[in-house]
């Protein structure tokens, strides 16, 4: 069975700083591999995707992921964060075959600090 | 273009009664989702319709929690009776198919 640990609950950062969000997956296959940022009241929207090519993925807001076979780990950077990155990001792992049954992580809540 | 509405947004109830949702997903969207995200965790597939036919439903709990999607555009999902444990929001997604999902706002919902 598929399964996404996000190993960090929670992560407070100060603007302008460099952040890293872990994901590591488990699935026995090639998976598809997915970030959403929830942001609060509202529903998620994806940041980035990586299906197949190449390992480093660009994303909207600036954000991107590398995926890293050997590692089973799908980390999400951002070279400098802004205040209205706070939310909460997950990080998800589905089949080939695009964006249905998406298993996702339970979420990592990023705090940015002025 | 319009994003996918749900409605009501807040619902609060009393365990045992039913409570029913609604979603209007995005014009030409023939893919519908309705997912449970509980506090603390990510969100998790309840159905899957593709126009008005289950794809997915096998984390549905039948027992107590039906949905339908009318015409291949609406869908409603319903609870009948809740549970303490069915506090959650819930959100509906739409996309084309096999194309990224485009989630509402969700609906949340407390059982007392």
């Amino acid at each position: 069975a598929q399964s996404v640990t996000q190993p960090d609950i929670h992560i407070t950062v100060s603007e302008g700083a460099s952040l890293e969000l872990r994901c590591n997956y488990s699935y026995g296959a090639t998976p598809y591999l997915f970030w959403y940022v929830q942001s609060p009241g509202q529903g998620l929207q994806l940041l980035l995707k990586y299906f197949s090519g190449d390992t480093l993925v660009q994303g909207i807001k600036g954000f991107e992921a590398e995926f890293k076979r050997s590692q089973s780990s799908f980390n999400l950077r951002k070279p400098s964060v802004h205040w209205s990155d706070a939310a909460e990001y997950f990080c998800a792992v589905g089949p080939s075959g695009g964006y249905q049954k998406v298993t996702f992580g339970t979420g990592t809540k990023l705090q940015v600090i002025p | 273009e319009a994003g996918v509405a749900q409605s009501p947004r807040y619902k609060i109830i009393e365990k045992r009664q039913s409570v029913a949702f609604w979603c209007n997903p995005i014009s030409g969207h023939a893919t519908l989702y309705w997912y449970q995200q509980i506090l603390g965790q990510g969100p998790k597939l309840l159905i899957q319709f593709q126009n008005n036919g289950v794809v997915d439903d096998s984390q549905l709990p039948k027992d107590r929690f039906s949905a339908e999607r009318l015409k291949g555009v609406d869908s409603t999902l319903k609870i009948q009776p809740a549970k303490l444990e069915d506090s959650a929001v819930y959100l509906c997604a739409s996309s084309p198919t096999n194309q990224p999902q485009h989630f509402g706002d969700g609906t949340r919902l407390s059982i007392l």
